[in-house]
């Protein structure tokens, strides 16, 4: 069986300063990650996902994320913080047809 | 492109009472699933279906029913509710099929708000 810990509930950043939001894992089998984010009163959006190429995976809105198997993280960093990027942001874990999402990582920008 | 729609957004029910969530997707994607998602526990999966005529409990399918009624279309079904399934209801397809490596792309609807008094 596969998990997944986000380990901050909650992170905040100051606008231009880097982000950096932790996910941790554990699972049975080869897996794929994925990083999702949710906008207020929205639905969820893939950000990025590893699906065992690259360890170093780009997504969009300037967001990456390294998977390290020896760690078991897929931490999501981003260089420089937007005020568009406060939002929700879920971390998945998926071993072939389950799917397990984290309890979510708040991030907040501050101006 | 609607992609994901589901109806109502919102919806207040007294304890006991039924109601149905609906969903329809215009991606053709083969699989459909209803997750709630509930402060501080992340989105946890009802119940999903892999392909019409199918449908898989989740994680947490007490309480619910569901019913694949063509590829487009997945509805989630409360027959009597209560307090504990006051939450956000989420719809999501994906192209996976069974047999296949799930690659994990969801596409969302923009949830469903449920309050049960």
């Amino acid at each position: 069986a596969q998990s997944v810990t986000q380990l901050d509930s909650h992170v905040s950043v100051s606008e231009g300063t880097p982000v950096l939001l932790r996910c941790n894992y554990s699972s049975s089998y080869s897996p794929s990650l994925f990083w999702y984010v949710q906008h207020p009163n929205k639905g969820l959006q893939l950000l990025l996902k590893y699906t065992s190429a690259a360890t170093l995976v780009k997504g969009i809105n300037g967001f990456e994320a390294e998977f390290k198997k020896s760690e078991t993280s897929f931490h999501l960093t981003k260089p420089s913080a937007h005020m568009s990027d406060a939002a929700e942001y879920f971390c998945v874990v998926s071993d072939y047809s389950n799917m397990r999402f984290g309890a979510g990582t708040r991030l907040t920008v501050k101006p | 492109n609607a992609g994901v729609t589901q109806t109502p957004k919102f919806q207040v029910l007294k304890t006991g009472q039924s109601m149905t969530l609906q969903c329809a997707q215009d991606m053709n994607h083969n699989s459909m699933y209803w997750y709630r998602q509930d402060p501080g526990m992340g989105l946890r999966l009802i119940y999903y279906s892999a392909s019409e005529g199918t449908t898989d409990k989740g994680e947490v399918p007490n309480g619910y029913n569901v019913s694949r009624l063509n590829k487009r279309e997945f509805s989630l079904r409360l027959e009597s509710a209560a307090p504990s399934q006051t939450s956000v209801y989420f719809c999501a397809s994906s192209p996976w099929s069974r047999g296949e490596s799930n690659t994990g792309e969801l596409f969302f609807g923009e949830g469903s708000r449920l309050t049960v008094l």
